[in-house]
């Protein structure tokens, strides 16, 4: 099973700043790596696959990049929506697993 | 718009079963494979099961396999999983989830449903 490994628990950022989350694989995933975005008591939604395409609605300040085994998320300038759970997951290998996620705190 | 309603959720005890329903509607759900993921409570994400567009291949990782099954009623646009021998941590939020295309491999989640709770305690 591939270990997904989010390098921060929690991150502290202020508004209109950038945010970066990163993600790493214990082994290659290739381009098959995912990013979900939940607040509390919702779904997740996603945001980005195939490591940097965003998905349908996203807005532009999200983008992702990365390959292998390193992805990076990042936030260009946080809005107030933003402040969230951010998970990454591959989908390289069944069985799919996700990191634990990091949680993106206003600071 | 892409609507994914679960409904079968409740209090189980150890070792009893639950079956979960995922009614879809908005999208061609015969074309599209789909799968679980849950969640535990104040935990993170683990994908418990899927399946092709056809019900012709499933997947599911060793924590569920053989206690829990993944089924779709295209002409219903419905997906089902049975679950038995249910255990104290399967306690999670069980989330419906539409896969970007037919296939599983190689592609994930695009839309989810808001989930039901299942609790598993005696």
């Amino acid at each position: 099973e591939i270990v997904m490994t989010q390098s921060a628990a929690t991150l502290s950022v202020s508004p209109g700043e950038r945010a970066t989350l990163s993600c790493r694989a214990s082994q290659s995933v290739s381009s098959n790596l995912a990013w979900y975005q939940q607040k509390p008591g919702q779904a997740p939604r996603l945001l980005i696959y195939g490591a940097s395409t965003r998905a349908t609605d996203i807005p532009a300040r999200f983008s992702g990049s990365g390959s292998v085994t390193e992805f990076t998320l990042t936030i260009s300038s946080l809005q107030s929506e933003d402040f969230a759970v951010y998970y990454c997951q591959q989908y390289n290998n069944w069985p799919y697993t996700f990191g634990q996620g990091t949680k993106l705190e206003i600071k | 718009e892409v609507q994914l309603l679960e409904s079968g959720g409740g209090l189980v005890q150890p070792g009893g079963s639950l079956r979960l329903s995922c009614a879809a509607s908005g999208f061609a759900f015969a074309g599209y494979a789909m799968s679980w993921v849950r969640q535990a409570p104040g935990k993170g994400l683990e994908w418990v099961s899927a399946i092709t567009n056809s019900g012709g291949t499933t997947y599911y990782p060793d924590s569920v396999k053989g206690r829990f099954t993944i089924s779709r009623d295209n002409s219903k646009n419905t997906l089902y999983l049975q679950m038995n021998s249910l255990r104290v941590d399967d306690t999670a939020v069980y989330y419906c989830a539409k896969v970007a295309t037919s296939i599983v491999a190689g592609n994930t989640n695009e839309n989810w449903g808001q989930g039901t709770l299942v609790t598993v305690s005696s």
